[in-house]
C-alpha cells in the first residue's frame, strides 16, 4: 500500500518566493495534518482537516501561510512570500482513527 | 488545552540495557496517548497507543508503555535496547472530542552505545 506521499522532498528557494508543498494522504483516511519540525520549536501542528474541512488552523504562523484540501486525495501548504525563518521540515500526516497518524517522509524547505 | 512534556532531551544507554523514557501530559479528560519514533531523515512511526482499558500497552519493536492517571504519565519502556533503537522518540496526546487533534511532546533523543 502506498503511504502518505509528499512533494517535493527538498526545496531551496530565495526569500520572497512562493513555496507550495503537496501531500497525497492514504486512501480512505479522513483526517489530514500539516506539521512543521525545527530544532528550536520541535514538531508544531499547523493545521488539520477532517473530511476535507479545515478544523483548526490556530497553528498557522501568520497570513503568509495557507493550506487547502480541495478533495480527499490532495492537500497543499503554501507560503507566500517565504522568509528564511520558514526553513524547516514540513510533514503531512493522515489518519482514520484518532491519533493513529501516518506520516510522509517530509519536505525539507530552505529559504535563503 | 492538551500539552505534553518529556523531561529528558537526550538519553544514552548501552546496547542490551533497559530503557525508560518519561512522558507527562496535561489534559482535562481521559486522554488518548501515543508514542512515536522518528529515525533520521524519516517521518514519525506509531509505536503504541493507549485509549482505555489495560494501563500497560504493548507496541511494536518490543516496546511497552504504562499509563498512570495519578501521575499523569505515560512512560515508554523496553527491557533490552538494540543499536537500531537509536532514534528520536515522541510522546503525544489526543482526544476524540477534538476531531483527532494530536499534540506532540518535544521529543527525547536516544543514543545506543555498542
Amino acid at each position: 500500500d502506498a503511504g502518505v506521499i509528499q512533494s517535493p522532498r527538498h526545496e531551496v528557494t530565495e526569500m520572497g518566493q512562493e513555496v507550495t508543498l503537496r501531500c497525497k494522504p492514504i486512501s480512505g483516511h479522513n483526517s489530514l495534518f500539516w506539521y512543521r519540525q525545527t530544532m528550536m520549536r520541535g514538531l508544531e501542528l499547523l493545521i488539520y482537516f477532517n473530511n476535507n474541512v479545515p478544523i483548526d488552523d490556530s497553528g498557522m504562523p501568520e497570513d503568509r501561510f495557507s493550506a487547502k484540501m480541495p478533495n480527499a486525495s490532495f492537500s497543499t501548504l503554501k507560503i507566500q512570500p517565504s522568509e528564511p525563518r520558514d526553513s524547516a521540515v514540513y510533514f503531512c500526516a493522515s489518519s482514520l482513527f484518532t491519533g493513529e497518524l501516518f506520516f510522509g517522509e517530509g519536505s525539507r524547505l530552505t529559504v535563503l | 488545552a492538551q500539552s505534553v512534556t518529556q523531561p529528558d532531551i537526550h538519553i544514552t544507554v548501552s546496547e542490551g540495557a533497559s530503557l525508560e523514557l518519561r512522558c507527562n501530559y496535561s489534559y482535562g479528560a481521559t486522554p488518548y496517548l501515543f508514542w512515536y519514533v522518528q529515525s533520521p531523515g524519516q517521518g514519525l512511526q506509531l509505536l503504541l497507543k493507549y485509549f482505555s482499558g489495560d494501563t500497560l500497552v504493548q507496541g511494536i519493536k518490543g516496546f511497552e508503555a504504562e499509563f498512570k492517571r495519578s501521575q499523569s504519565s505515560f512512560n515508554l519502556r523496553k527491557p533490552s535496547v538494540h543499536w537500531s533503537d537509536a532514534a528520536e522518540y515522541f510522546c503525544a496526546v489526543g482526544a476524540e472530542t477534538s476531531y483527532d487533534k494530536v499534540i506532540f511532546g518535544p521529543g527525547t533523543s536516544l543514543s545506543v552505545i555498542p
